[in-house]
């Protein structure tokens, strides 16, 4: 049963556009979601995260939004580059431990010039 | 720092062998913990340990063995290898497990059981 999922096992955007990856949970009790981005053979580094009590957070480029009603969180790249080529995992936990992370099957994001 | 490091790198076991997958922190963090990665499941929580001395197990610890016998160590160990064990492996840490403290992720091992 996975309770994260990201439906979208690629994305390809062009360099300068806006970049949109989804994430669905199921598990109502999840309060706190995170991005995570990996590079080939390196580990998935923490890219923004967002409590269940907001709707949107914002990190330059990167903005996280919160549908908890829909049980929906995007993740939004404006604008596209080269660098941001990736592996994007969704993560959530709950109150059952902070850094118990259920994570997404993750989106492959290819960044064309 | 060196942050979280784990090795080897690469691994190739026979079906029955036992091995210990090593990771190491410098960041004097309280938690740290291990994930498996498979092709189409996303990255799954096997052990984690709250701080030395405790462990516990997450989503998918059979076959696995954790201890915690000081703050910077977390080695995990494979009792008799399965082919079902072959994944990728990340060992993480924070500073504690409280909170919306940052994971901090090692490069990962790549495990192949024949």
């Amino acid at each position: 049963d996975q309770q994260v999922k990201q439906n979208s096992p690629s994305l390809s955007v062009q360099e300068g556009r806006i970049s949109i990856l989804n994430c669905d949970y199921t598990n109502s009790m999840f309060d706190y979601f995170l991005w995570y981005k990996k590079y080939p053979a390196e580990g998935p580094t923490f890219l923004i995260s967002i409590s269940s009590i907001k709707d949107k957070n914002e990190d330059g480029r990167f903005t996280v939004f919160l549908n908890k009603s829909a049980k929906h969180l995007s993740l939004h790249i404006v604008p596209s580059q080269p660098g941001d080529s990736a592996v994007y995992f969704c993560a959530a936990s709950g109150f059952w431990g902070a850094q118990k992370l259920v994570f997404g099957q993750g989106t492959r994001l290819t960044i064309n010039p | 720092n060196a942050g979280v490091t784990q090795t080897p790198k690469f691994q190739v076991l026979k079906t029955g062998q036992s091995m210990t997958l090593q990771c190491a922190q410098d960041m004097n963090h309280e938690y740290m913990s291990w994930y498996r990665q498979d092709p189409g499941m996303g990255l799954r929580l096997i052990h984690y340990s709250v701080g030395a001395g405790i462990t516990d197990q997450g989503e998918v610890p059979n076959g696995y063995n954790v201890s915690r016998s000081t703050t910077e160590d977390f080695p995990l160990r494979l009792l008799s290898a399965a082919p079902s064990q072959t994944s990728v492996y990340f060992c993480a840490s924070s500073p504690t497990s409280f909170g919306t403290d940052t994971q901090y992720f090692g490069p990962g091992t790549r495990l192949t059981v024949l």
